[in-house]
This record gives structure tokens, sequence and C-alpha cells, in this order.
């Protein structure tokens, strides 16, 4: 296991378009989470997956985004009708609901996404 | 979740200890502190946590005071790859605390 996958690396889209980022957890790993990072501020929680179920979602997340973790294994977050202020840092964490206290999260490298 | 107060940056001489601390005190006592290091361009990265005694691994050690309303994590001897923003945790135990709450952190720089 390579540790939490990513894609893309990197997006650059225009404004009003929709884009949709795709996380793969540690395979054993029950727990997926997003976060979103602007520059010079640190990771703010977005929502979070215990298996197939997303049991929290913060008031960051408005109408436009989506996440999905439909077999409890990767996720993907989307986001419509896209907006300057989208621009940011995704990043996807996962961990062990057995574990996590002990060992923390994996994150991933993120999705840069850039709003034109 | 408690709230942290960090210093916004450090400086720290290569091959010195670098000694960054946290200030917690609104804590409780079922939360953990966890410290998590952020290089540029990757995601955070789990270095250590701790509840009330003090913990070391290969990466760092956490000292946490005994009232546990602060904590510093200590890099032993610091090299140019701890460069980094470090941020102190704090999380609770109980189910529907899962979430990690990142506030902004201390950039640490670590100079040749």
């Amino acid at each position: 296991d390579t540790g939490v996958s990513q894609n893309p690396r990197h997006k650059i889209t225009k404004r009003g378009q929709n884009v949709t980022f795709r996380c793969d957890p540690i395979s054993e790993h029950n727990r997926l989470y997003w976060y979103r990072q602007t520059l010079g501020q640190g990771p703010e929680f977005l929502t979070y997956f215990q298996n197939e179920a997303q049991l929290e979602k913060s008031r960051l997340l408005s109408d436009r985004f989506s996440a999905e973790r439909p077999k409890g294994s990767f996720s993907t977050l989307e986001i419509q009708r896209t907006e300057q202020g989208d621009s940011a840092m995704y990043l996807c964490a996962s961990s062990s609901s057995l574990t996590d206290l002990f060992y923390g999260y994996t994150f991933g490298s993120g999705t840069r996404l850039t709003v034109v | 979740d408690a709230k942290t107060t960090q210093p916004p940056s450090m400086d720290c001489a290569e091959g010195r200890a670098a000694n960054l601390p946290c200030n917690h005190s609104t804590i409780s006592g079922n939360e953990y502190v966890y410290w998590y290091r952020q290089i540029h361009s990757q995601g955070p990265q789990y270095i250590i946590h701790g509840l009330k005694n003090n913990e070391t691994n290969e990466m760092a050690s956490l000292i946490i005071t005994e009232d546990r309303k602060s904590s510093t994590l200590i890099l032993p001897h610091a090299t140019l790859r701890d460069t980094a923003v470090y941020y102190c945790i704090v999380r609770g135990s109980n189910f529907g605390n899962e979430k990690l709450t990142f506030g902004t952190g201390t950039r640490l720089t670590i100079i040749p």
C-alpha cells in the first residue's frame, strides 16, 4: 500500500465549470476525511465518512459541494459551478476507527485547484 | 475541541534541539494532544500524540505539563528537512470527536 492517493494533483478550471477529485485511502482504513487549505492557513475540515456513511459535514460545505464514498473505499469530492474562492488545496486523509486515536490520520498530497 | 495557541514562527540552528510550545488551557480530561507537521506542498504528517504522560518516538518527544494546559514538541537534533509548519491539535476520544481541527501552526525554519 502506497498511502493515500489523490488525483489529479493539479486542476485548473474556468469559473462556472464542475470539477471532481478522487481520493483512494489506505485499503484497511474505514474512515476518510476531506479538508480544504488556503494559502497561509491550516487545513479546514469539510466532511468525513466512516465506511460509506457520511457522518459529519462542515458548514463550509455549501450546496455546490458534494462528497461520496459509494462502497466505503475511494471517495470523490465534486464542486459544481466553481467560483474563484474555491481555489485551494483539497486534502484527503484516512484512518482506522480501531487505531486512529493512537496512530493519527494519513494524509494524501492533495489536489491543488485553481479557478480562473 | 479545546483551542490551541502556538507562536506563528520560530527559527532553530541545524543540529540543535527545536522546542515548539503549545498552549491548550481549556483542554478537558479525555482530550489528547496531537502534533502534525506539513512540509511545503505536502499533506500534514502525524508526528506524535499524548494524553498526560511524556511521549517519545523516533521523530520527536512530547512534554505535557502536569496541569495539561500546555505542551512542548521537541525535535532533538533538527535538520534542514525539519523545516515545516507544525500544528498542535487537541482531539477528544469520544465518538463524534473524530475530526482534527487545525489552527495556523508554527512555521519552523531550520537555519544551516
